[in-house]
C-alpha cells in the first residue's frame, strides 16, 4: 500500500502557543485529505477535508479558526492548531487518498500534550 | 443512535481461540466497509475491505457484510498475541475520496 507520514509523531507545548502537524503522502498524489480527532477510548472523529488547492471544510463543531488546514500541494497537507489549549490535547491523525487508490491511508498519528 | 455503534470491550481471549468482532449501523447508503487494526498510539491499518454485502477471507481474517441487518462482523481464526489490539469498523458511501465513519473500536487482548 502506498505510505502517508505524519510529523511529529507527538508534541508538547505550552497553552497559548500554535503547533503545526505535516502530513505527506510520501509515494502518491493525494488529490484528497482527511483530518481525525481521538480522544483515549474513542473513536476516530472527522474535523475536516481538504483537496488540494481549494479551502477546507469542516466537521459541526470544529472551529476552522482554530484548527487551520492546508492543502497547498499534492503531497502535503498540514494542521494547524492555534493557541492551543490543554483540551485540545488528543490524538490527531491525517488520511490521504488519491485517484489510482480505493482506499485512504493513515499517517502514525501525532499525540498533542498542550500544558 | 449513533451512526456506527461497535462494543468497546475491552474482550480477552485465551491464544488460539476464534475472535468475533461485530458493528451494527443506521446509514443504509453506507457501500464501503472496512475493519482496521489499531495499535496503542500509532495510526489504524487496513486490515480488510468489503464492498456491499458478502463474506470476504484474508489468511486468518474473514469479514462479513450483511447490509439487509445492517451488520458487518470481522472473524479472527487461531488468534495470537500479535492480534491484541484496538479494532475498529469504518465506512462509507463512497470509495476512496469519501471520509469514512469509524465505530468507536473494541479492544481486543489475546492471552499466551
Amino acid at each position: 500500500g502506498a505510505v502517508v507520514s505524519q510529523h511529529p509523531s507527538w508534541v508538547i507545548c505550552k497553552s497559548g502557543t500554535s503547533v503545526k502537524i505535516e502530513c505527506r503522502s510520501l509515494d502518491f498524489q493525494a488529490t484528497t485529505m482527511f483530518w481525525y480527532r481521538q480522544f483515549p477510548k474513542q473513536s476516530l472523529m472527522l474535523m475536516a477535508t481538504s483537496n488540494e488547492g481549494s479551502k477546507a471544510t469542516y466537521e459541526q463543531g470544529v472551529e476552522k479558526d482554530k484548527f487551520l488546514i492546508n492543502h497547498a500541494s499534492l503531497t502535503l497537507s498540514t494542521l494547524t492548531v492555534t493557541s492551543a489549549h490543554p483540551e485540545d490535547s488528543s490524538f490527531y491523525i491525517c488520511s490521504a487518498a488519491g485517484q489510482a487508490f480505493y482506499e485512504a491511508f493513515f499517517g502514525q498519528g501525532t499525540r498533542l500534550t498542550v500544558v | 443512535q449513533k451512526e456506527v455503534e461497535q462494543d468497546p470491550g475491552p474482550l480477552s481471549v485465551p491464544e488460539g481461540a476464534i475472535v468475533s468482532l461485530n458493528c451494527t449501523y443506521s446509514n443504509s447508503a453506507f457501500q464501503y466497509f472496512m475493519w482496521y487494526r489499531q495499535y496503542s498510539r500509532k495510526g489504524p491499518e487496513l486490515l480488510m475491505y468489503t464492498y456491499s454485502s458478502g463474506n470476504k477471507e484474508d489468511g486468518r481474517f474473514t469479514a462479513q457484510v450483511d447490509k439487509s441487518s445492517k451488520y458487518i462482523s470481522l472473524f479472527i481464526r487461531d488468534s495470537q498475541p500479535s492480534d491484541s489490539a484496538t479494532y475498529l469498523c469504518a465506512m462509507s458511501m463512497q470509495s476512496g475520496n469519501t471520509p469514512l465513519v469509524f465505530g468507536k473500536g473494541t479492544r481486543l487482548s489475546v492471552i499466551a
